[in-house]
C-alpha cells in the first residue's frame, strides 16, 4: 500500500477565491472521508463516500463546500468564496468497510491559509 | 450526540516514566474506539483500536482497554521514550448510532524529557 496521498500539501489563497484539494485513497478502499482540523483541536468530520456515493454530510459542511468522488477512486473537496475561518488542515482518510467496523487511515493533510 | 473527552495537556514526563492518558466517551450506539497519534509535521497514524467491550488494543508498548461500564478507553504505556513525544487523539466511530465518521477528542500533547 502506498498510503493515502493528498495534494497540495499547502495552499495559501486570498479571501473570496475558490480552492480545490485532491485525495487519493489506498487502492481498493471503498470508503473515503474528509475532516477539518484547526489548531489545538481534534479533527472534525465533514463528509464521506462509499464508492462514488456521498452518504453523510456534517452540518459543518456549508453550501460553499462541495465534495466529489466521481469514479469511486480519488476525491476532490472544493471550497468556494473562501473565508478566513476556512483556514485549517483538511484531512482525508480511507477505509475498507467490513461489517459494522472499519479502520480509517489518514493522509498527511492539506494546510489551507486564507489571507 | 457522540463526544470524546480527553485529559488536557501538555503532559510532561521523564523518560521511562509510566504514562496514562485518560479518555471517556458518550455514544448512542455501540462504538468502536481508537487511539491515533500525530507526530510533529505528520498526519494521523492509527496507534491501536478496540471494537467491543473488554477488548484490549495494543501496539508499540501502548495499551488501552474498552471499559463499557465506565465508558472509558485510557491509554497506558509502562516506560515512555523521548520518541513518544507527540499529540495523542482518542476517537470513536458509532455507525449503529448513525455516525460513520470518527468523533475525536481535542488531543493530548505529550512531551517526554530525557
Amino acid at each position: 500500500d502506498t498510503g493515502v496521498s493528498q495534494d497540495p500539501r499547502h495552499k495559501i489563497t486570498k479571501r473570496g477565491q475558490n480552492v480545490t484539494f485532491r485525495c487519493d485513497p489506498i487502492s481498493e478502499h471503498n470508503r473515503l472521508y474528509w475532516y477539518r482540523q484547526t489548531l489545538g483541536q481534534g479533527p472534525e468530520f465533514l463528509t464521506y463516500f462509499q464508492n462514488e456515493a456521498q452518504l453523510e454530510k456534517s452540518r459543518l459542511l456549508s453550501d460553499r463546500f462541495s465534495a466529489e468522488r466521481p469514479k469511486g477512486s480519488f476525491s476532490t473537496l472544493e471550497i468556494q468564496r473562501t473565508e478566513q475561518g476556512d483556514s485549517a488542515m483538511y484531512l482525508c482518510a480511507s477505509s475498507v468497510h467490513r461489517g459494522n467496523t472499519d479502520t480509517q487511515y489518514f493522509g498527511p493533510g492539506t494546510r489551507l491559509t486564507v489571507l | 450526540g457522540n463526544s470524546v473527552t480527553q485529559m488536557e495537556g501538555p503532559v510532561t514526563l521523564s523518560e521511562e516514566a509510566f504514562l496514562t492518558i485518560n479518555c471517556t466517551y458518550t455514544a448512542t450506539g455501540y462504538p468502536s474506539l481508537f487511539w491515533y497519534v500525530q507526530y510533529p509535521g505528520e498526519g494521523l497514524q492509527l496507534l491501536l483500536k478496540a471494537t467491543k467491550a473488554d477488548d484490549k488494543g495494543s501496539n508499540k508498548g501502548f495499551e488501552a482497554t474498552y471499559r463499557k461500564e465506565t465508558t472509558s478507553f485510557h491509554l497506558e504505556k509502562g516506560s515512555v521514550q523521548v520518541s513518544d513525544s507527540a499529540v495523542y487523539f482518542c476517537a470513536l466511530s458509532d455507525p449503529g448510532g448513525g455516525a460513520d465518521g470518527l468523533t475525536f477528542g481535542k488531543g493530548t500533547h505529550l512531551i517526554i524529557q530525557p
